[in-house]
């Protein structure tokens, strides 16, 4: 099944823990991007990748990294958390200018 | 800077229909999109339009485009208690990397 998974779906942990989310998708797909859902404020793009080894800025990259070794995996670092990254964080992947495909979310608590 | 906008809340009533509105900034975007979100749950693609077209009818649900005016609306006949959700208005960035999001209109259907 054509899918992108993510790992952990949920975490709660505390500020200054280094932690990193996953992201795999099977579908060849060389655009991938890491969003957060805050209420009120919709998704916003916190980093994507247009192919290996090339990762750009989103919206609101501060606190975050990425890193793009293969196709497939697309990880989001936290080097230190802060409460304010308390969110719920969607990995998605697509063709150039393609249709996006989403993950299922991981809803992080960071007290 | 790109910008999209939706209204937050929409209470309607079983039965009845629900019309979902957008506005968007980006003229160039190629492809508008509806996401929902279900409590709880990651974004599922619900339909597409593109932006050379002026509407799209999928069973009950229909799209309008008025590129004039840079309005997209989301129309959903016969609302059904099921169909109580987000949904998220979003365009892709003219470079095709990104996709803007609304901040969401809540889908509340009373029986």
């Amino acid at each position: 099944e054509a899918q992108v998974t993510q790992n952990p779906r949920y975490l709660i942990t505390v500020t200054g823990k280094k932690l990193t989310v996953t992201c795999s998708q099977n579908m060849n797909h060389e655009y991938m991007s890491w969003y957060r859902q805050d209420p009120g404020l919709g998704l916003r793009q916190i980093y994507y990748s247009m192919n290996v080894e090339v990762t750009d800025k989103g919206d609101v990259p501060e606190g975050y990294k990425v890193s793009r070794k293969e196709k497939r995996n697309f990880p989001l670092i936290l080097e230190s958390p802060s409460p304010n990254q308390t969110s719920l964080y969607f990995c998605a992947s697509s063709i150039p200018g393609g249709v996006s495909v989403f993950g299922p979310g991981t809803r992080l608590t960071v007290l | 800077g790109e910008d999209v906008e939706q209204s937050l809340f929409l209470s309607v009533r079983e039965g009845d229909s629900s019309v979902i509105n957008c506005t968007y900034t980006d003229s160039s975007s190629t492809y508008l999109y509806w996401y929902k979100q279900e409590p709880g749950a990651g974004l599922q693609l619900l339909t597409y339009i593109f932006s050379n077209m002026d509407m799209k009818q999928d069973q009950r649900l229909t799209v309008l485009l008025n590129k004039k005016d840079k309005h997209l609306s989301l129309r959903i006949a016969d609302t059904q208690t099921g169909d109580s959700a987000i949904y998220f208005c979003a365009e892709m960035d003219n470079q095709g990397g990104k996709l803007i999001f609304g901040q969401g209109t809540e889908l509340s259907v009373k029986p």
